[in-house]
């Protein structure tokens, strides 16, 4: 199957600095990428989805200035926090859409694990 | 706004039994349906996705149905294993510029 990366797995930052994350699509192109949050015990929040070439679009309720999105290759999209504060502490993860012979399924990343302190 | 719900939330069963996690969606207008697991501190790993238009996928132990009319799908574990011990998620797609929409798993215990 199709392959998405993440780098890095994990992160502690202090409060007040940017963190930035990137997702990777390993052996297939993806002009859409997907940016989900995860907190302890609970499902994925998709935060914002990534198209290449385009402006990101943002689901209601996440701060556009604070998650910075770029989707600049059809291989890699970044997500950066920036001033990043404790509670923005959480599981981080990225998704790939593969449209072919994928049947547009979603191939999901490892996840990055942010503390910030 | 589609929801899609998952039953039971959590399930201990003992090595070697078969079991079945449920899921349901209220608009039938999908595109696909995925399952996936999910291991503690990992990202997720996908298991079996269902096109609208099947009616079940395997593979290997799993297998996954989906009755779209009535807005449901299971995912038959057979012989359970404890290393199949994990978070169980579905998601639905509808298409397009669609998201995938997710239920909030079954936590699966696998006691040896």
């Amino acid at each position: 199957g199709a392959v998405v990366s993440q780098h890095p797995s994990w992160v502690i930052c202090k409060s007040g600095t940017s963190v930035k994350i990137e997702c990777r699509s390993l052996d297939f192109q993806a002009t859409t990428m997907f940016w989900y949050r995860q907190f302890p015990k609970q499902s994925l929040m998709l935060m914002a989805t990534s198209n290449e070439g385009s402006k990101a679009t943002y689901e209601q309720g996440v701060e556009k200035d604070k998650f910075l999105i770029n989707h600049a290759s059809l291989t890699l999209s970044t997500l950066t926090v920036t001033s990043a504060h404790p509670e923005d502490s959480s599981f981080y993860i990225c998704s790939a859409f593969h449209g072919g012979n994928y049947y547009n399924e979603q191939f999901f990343g490892p996840g990055t694990r942010l503390t910030v302190l | 706004k589609q929801e899609v719900t998952q039953i039971p939330a959590a399930l201990s069963v003992p090595e070697g039994e078969n079991l079945v996690l449920n899921c349901s969606f209220t608009d039938s207008a999908i595109y696909n349906l995925q399952w996936f697991r999910q291991d503690p501190g990992k990202g997720l790993t996908s298991l079996l996705l269902i096109q609208s238009s099947q009616r079940e996928q395997t593979s290997g132990r799993l297998n996954a149905s989906l009755d779209k009319s009535s807005g449901r799908s299971t995912l038959y574990i057979a012989a359970s294993q404890p290393g199949d011990s994990a978070t169980y998620l579905c998601a639905v797609f509808k298409g397009g510029s669609e998201k995938l929409v997710f239920g909030k798993g079954t936590k699966l215990t696998v006691n040896p």
